[in-house]
Protein backbone atom coordinates (compact mmCIF):
# COMPACT_ATOMS: atom_id res chain seq x y z
CA UNK A 1 0.00 0.00 0.00
CA UNK A 2 1.05 3.46 -0.04
CA UNK A 3 3.24 4.87 2.36
CA UNK A 4 4.95 8.05 3.53
CA UNK A 5 8.72 8.26 5.14
CA UNK A 6 10.02 11.31 6.72
CA UNK A 7 12.95 12.46 8.90
CA UNK A 8 12.17 12.44 12.16
CA UNK A 9 12.68 14.74 15.12
CA UNK A 10 12.71 16.96 17.29
CA UNK A 11 15.13 19.34 15.23
CA UNK A 12 16.22 22.36 17.04
CA UNK A 13 17.75 25.10 14.75
CA UNK A 14 18.44 28.58 14.63
CA UNK A 15 16.75 31.87 13.75
CA UNK A 16 17.93 32.14 9.74
CA UNK A 17 19.56 28.36 9.79
CA UNK A 18 18.68 26.29 6.40
CA UNK A 19 16.45 24.13 6.80
CA UNK A 20 14.95 20.26 5.11
CA UNK A 21 12.58 17.95 6.05
CA UNK A 22 12.99 15.14 4.22
CA UNK A 23 9.99 12.72 3.04
CA UNK A 24 10.25 10.17 0.53
CA UNK A 25 7.37 8.03 -0.38
CA UNK A 26 6.13 4.69 -1.84
CA UNK A 27 2.48 4.91 -4.42
CA UNK A 28 1.03 2.80 -7.22
CA UNK A 29 0.28 5.28 -9.89
CA UNK A 30 0.68 9.14 -9.76
CA UNK A 31 0.14 10.89 -6.11
CA UNK A 32 -0.48 13.95 -5.46
CA UNK A 33 1.91 15.15 -2.40
CA UNK A 34 2.03 17.56 0.35
CA UNK A 35 3.58 19.55 3.12
CA UNK A 36 0.94 20.51 6.21
CA UNK A 37 1.92 22.24 9.05
CA UNK A 38 0.61 22.17 12.25
CA UNK A 39 1.09 25.06 14.88
CA UNK A 40 0.60 24.72 18.62
CA UNK A 41 -2.67 24.21 19.79
CA UNK A 42 -4.04 24.59 16.39
CA UNK A 43 -5.14 22.21 13.76
CA UNK A 44 -3.26 20.81 10.70
CA UNK A 45 -2.98 23.25 7.90
CA UNK A 46 -2.18 23.06 4.25
CA UNK A 47 1.49 24.24 3.52
CA UNK A 48 1.90 23.63 0.10
CA UNK A 49 0.90 21.12 -2.47
CA UNK A 50 1.97 19.43 -5.92
CA UNK A 51 0.40 17.30 -8.35
CA UNK A 52 2.84 16.25 -10.68
CA UNK A 53 6.08 15.31 -11.35
CA UNK A 54 8.53 18.39 -11.37
CA UNK A 55 6.06 20.44 -9.95
CA UNK A 56 7.55 22.97 -7.57
CA UNK A 57 5.26 23.82 -4.19
CA UNK A 58 5.94 26.88 -2.27
CA UNK A 59 3.94 29.11 0.37
CA UNK A 60 5.52 31.41 3.00
CA UNK A 61 9.31 31.08 1.84
CA UNK A 62 9.19 27.26 2.06
CA UNK A 63 9.55 24.77 -1.42
CA UNK A 64 9.47 21.41 -2.09
CA UNK A 65 9.43 19.37 -5.98
CA UNK A 66 7.90 16.00 -6.62
CA UNK A 67 10.72 14.25 -7.96
CA UNK A 68 9.27 10.75 -9.28
CA UNK A 69 12.75 9.61 -10.33
CA UNK A 70 13.52 9.98 -6.08
CA UNK A 71 9.95 9.16 -5.07
CA UNK A 72 10.74 12.41 -3.06
CA UNK A 73 9.52 15.43 -1.77
CA UNK A 74 12.25 17.59 0.24
CA UNK A 75 10.93 20.30 2.38
CA UNK A 76 13.38 23.51 2.17
CA UNK A 77 13.58 27.07 3.60
CA UNK A 78 16.54 29.02 3.21
CA UNK A 79 16.02 31.19 6.51
CA UNK A 80 13.88 29.65 9.20
CA UNK A 81 11.99 31.87 11.69
CA UNK A 82 11.18 31.47 15.29
CA UNK A 83 7.48 31.91 14.29
CA UNK A 84 8.14 28.59 11.87
CA UNK A 85 8.44 26.29 15.41
CA UNK A 86 5.61 23.91 14.83
CA UNK A 87 5.40 19.88 13.37
CA UNK A 88 5.59 19.24 9.79
CA UNK A 89 3.35 16.00 8.00
CA UNK A 90 4.62 15.06 4.80
CA UNK A 91 1.35 13.28 2.75
CA UNK A 92 0.27 12.00 -0.23
CA UNK A 93 -2.98 11.57 -1.76
CA UNK A 94 -3.04 8.79 -4.46
CA UNK A 95 -6.12 9.99 -6.14
CA UNK A 96 -5.09 13.92 -6.65
CA UNK A 97 -7.02 16.16 -5.40
CA UNK A 98 -6.43 17.95 -1.34
CA UNK A 99 -9.77 16.61 -0.62
CA UNK A 100 -9.26 12.51 -0.80
CA UNK A 101 -8.38 10.61 2.04
CA UNK A 102 -4.18 11.09 3.01
CA UNK A 103 -1.50 9.42 4.24
CA UNK A 104 0.63 10.61 6.48
CA UNK A 105 4.40 10.74 7.55
CA UNK A 106 5.08 10.67 11.42
CA UNK A 107 5.50 14.47 11.53
CA UNK A 108 8.40 16.19 12.83
CA UNK A 109 8.52 18.88 15.41
CA UNK A 110 11.03 21.54 14.61
CA UNK A 111 12.16 24.19 16.90
CA UNK A 112 13.85 27.65 16.34
CA UNK A 113 15.53 29.29 18.19
CA UNK A 114 15.99 33.44 18.21
CA UNK B 1 -9.15 30.72 6.47
CA UNK B 2 -12.02 28.23 6.93
CA UNK B 3 -12.01 26.93 10.28
CA UNK B 4 -13.00 23.43 11.70
CA UNK B 5 -13.62 23.18 15.89
CA UNK B 6 -13.78 19.77 17.47
CA UNK B 7 -15.36 19.75 21.01
CA UNK B 8 -14.18 18.46 23.50
CA UNK B 9 -10.02 19.35 23.32
CA UNK B 10 -9.52 16.61 25.68
CA UNK B 11 -11.22 14.23 27.43
CA UNK B 12 -10.76 11.51 30.60
CA UNK B 13 -13.44 8.73 31.09
CA UNK B 14 -13.58 5.64 32.86
CA UNK B 15 -12.92 1.85 31.15
CA UNK B 16 -16.67 0.64 29.76
CA UNK B 17 -18.10 4.19 29.38
CA UNK B 18 -18.56 5.69 26.20
CA UNK B 19 -17.66 9.62 24.90
CA UNK B 20 -18.83 11.44 22.16
CA UNK B 21 -16.44 13.51 19.86
CA UNK B 22 -17.66 16.89 17.47
CA UNK B 23 -16.11 18.38 14.96
CA UNK B 24 -17.78 21.16 13.19
CA UNK B 25 -17.44 23.55 10.48
CA UNK B 26 -18.16 26.81 11.19
CA UNK B 27 -17.97 29.11 8.18
CA UNK B 28 -18.32 26.30 5.01
CA UNK B 29 -20.71 23.29 4.62
CA UNK B 30 -19.11 20.19 4.29
CA UNK B 31 -20.57 16.99 2.88
CA UNK B 32 -17.27 14.70 3.91
CA UNK B 33 -15.64 14.92 6.91
CA UNK B 34 -12.43 12.66 7.69
CA UNK B 35 -11.58 11.10 11.24
CA UNK B 36 -8.11 10.11 11.55
CA UNK B 37 -5.75 8.39 14.88
CA UNK B 38 -2.62 9.76 16.04
CA UNK B 39 -0.84 7.71 18.29
CA UNK B 40 2.34 9.33 20.14
CA UNK B 41 5.05 9.43 17.92
CA UNK B 42 3.03 7.79 15.00
CA UNK B 43 1.54 9.08 11.82
CA UNK B 44 -2.00 9.90 11.45
CA UNK B 45 -4.19 6.90 10.48
CA UNK B 46 -7.34 7.42 8.74
CA UNK B 47 -9.85 5.56 10.46
CA UNK B 48 -12.87 6.36 8.24
CA UNK B 49 -14.46 8.51 6.18
CA UNK B 50 -17.96 10.29 7.48
CA UNK B 51 -20.82 11.41 4.86
CA UNK B 52 -23.48 13.48 5.55
CA UNK B 53 -27.01 11.68 5.16
CA UNK B 54 -25.31 8.43 4.38
CA UNK B 55 -23.10 5.73 6.47
CA UNK B 56 -19.90 6.37 7.03
CA UNK B 57 -16.90 4.16 5.55
CA UNK B 58 -14.63 2.70 7.80
CA UNK B 59 -11.12 1.77 6.46
CA UNK B 60 -9.81 -2.12 7.01
CA UNK B 61 -9.52 -2.64 10.77
CA UNK B 62 -11.36 -0.04 12.07
CA UNK B 63 -14.54 -1.57 13.95
CA UNK B 64 -17.66 0.31 12.96
CA UNK B 65 -19.68 -0.73 15.94
CA UNK B 66 -17.12 0.77 18.40
CA UNK B 67 -16.65 3.61 16.57
CA UNK B 68 -19.75 5.05 15.70
CA UNK B 69 -19.98 7.74 13.61
CA UNK B 70 -23.06 10.64 12.70
CA UNK B 71 -22.47 13.16 10.13
CA UNK B 72 -26.39 14.28 10.55
CA UNK B 73 -25.72 17.85 8.84
CA UNK B 74 -23.78 19.78 6.51
CA UNK B 75 -21.45 21.37 9.54
CA UNK B 76 -21.13 18.36 11.93
CA UNK B 77 -19.68 15.04 12.11
CA UNK B 78 -19.73 13.17 15.40
CA UNK B 79 -17.16 10.26 16.43
CA UNK B 80 -18.30 8.05 19.43
CA UNK B 81 -16.49 5.53 21.09
CA UNK B 82 -18.45 3.15 22.51
CA UNK B 83 -17.43 1.01 25.06
CA UNK B 84 -13.99 2.41 25.73
CA UNK B 85 -10.77 0.96 27.01
CA UNK B 86 -7.36 1.85 27.67
CA UNK B 87 -6.44 0.89 24.39
CA UNK B 88 -8.37 3.69 22.92
CA UNK B 89 -6.49 6.31 24.33
CA UNK B 90 -5.42 8.48 21.80
CA UNK B 91 -5.65 11.71 20.07
CA UNK B 92 -8.37 12.27 17.25
CA UNK B 93 -8.03 14.13 14.21
CA UNK B 94 -11.31 15.29 12.15
CA UNK B 95 -11.31 16.84 8.89
CA UNK B 96 -13.74 18.69 6.67
CA UNK B 97 -13.48 19.13 2.80
CA UNK B 98 -14.47 22.15 1.61
CA UNK B 99 -15.41 21.56 -2.08
CA UNK B 100 -14.67 24.95 -3.77
CA UNK B 101 -11.66 24.99 -2.82
CA UNK B 102 -10.97 21.37 -2.94
CA UNK B 103 -8.87 21.30 0.54
CA UNK B 104 -9.17 19.60 3.85
CA UNK B 105 -8.94 21.20 6.82
CA UNK B 106 -8.54 19.93 9.67
CA UNK B 107 -9.75 20.53 13.33
CA UNK B 108 -7.06 20.85 16.25
CA UNK B 109 -7.33 17.15 17.88
CA UNK B 110 -9.15 15.90 20.90
CA UNK B 111 -7.22 13.49 23.82
CA UNK B 112 -8.91 10.68 24.61
CA UNK B 113 -7.50 9.30 28.07
CA UNK B 114 -9.09 5.53 29.19
CA UNK B 115 -8.70 5.25 32.36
Amino acid sequence: GNSVTQMEGPVTLSEEAFLTINCTYTATGYPSLFWYVQYPGEGLQLLLKATKADDKGSNKGFEATYRKETTSFHLEKGSVQVSDSAVYFCALSDRGGGSEKLVFGKGMKLTVNP
Amino acid sequence: GAVVSQHPSWVICKSGTSVKIECRSLDFQATTMFWYRQFPKQSLMLMATSNEGSKATYEQGVEKDKFLINHASLTLSTLTVTSAHPEDSSFYICSAIREDTDTQYFGPGTRLTVL
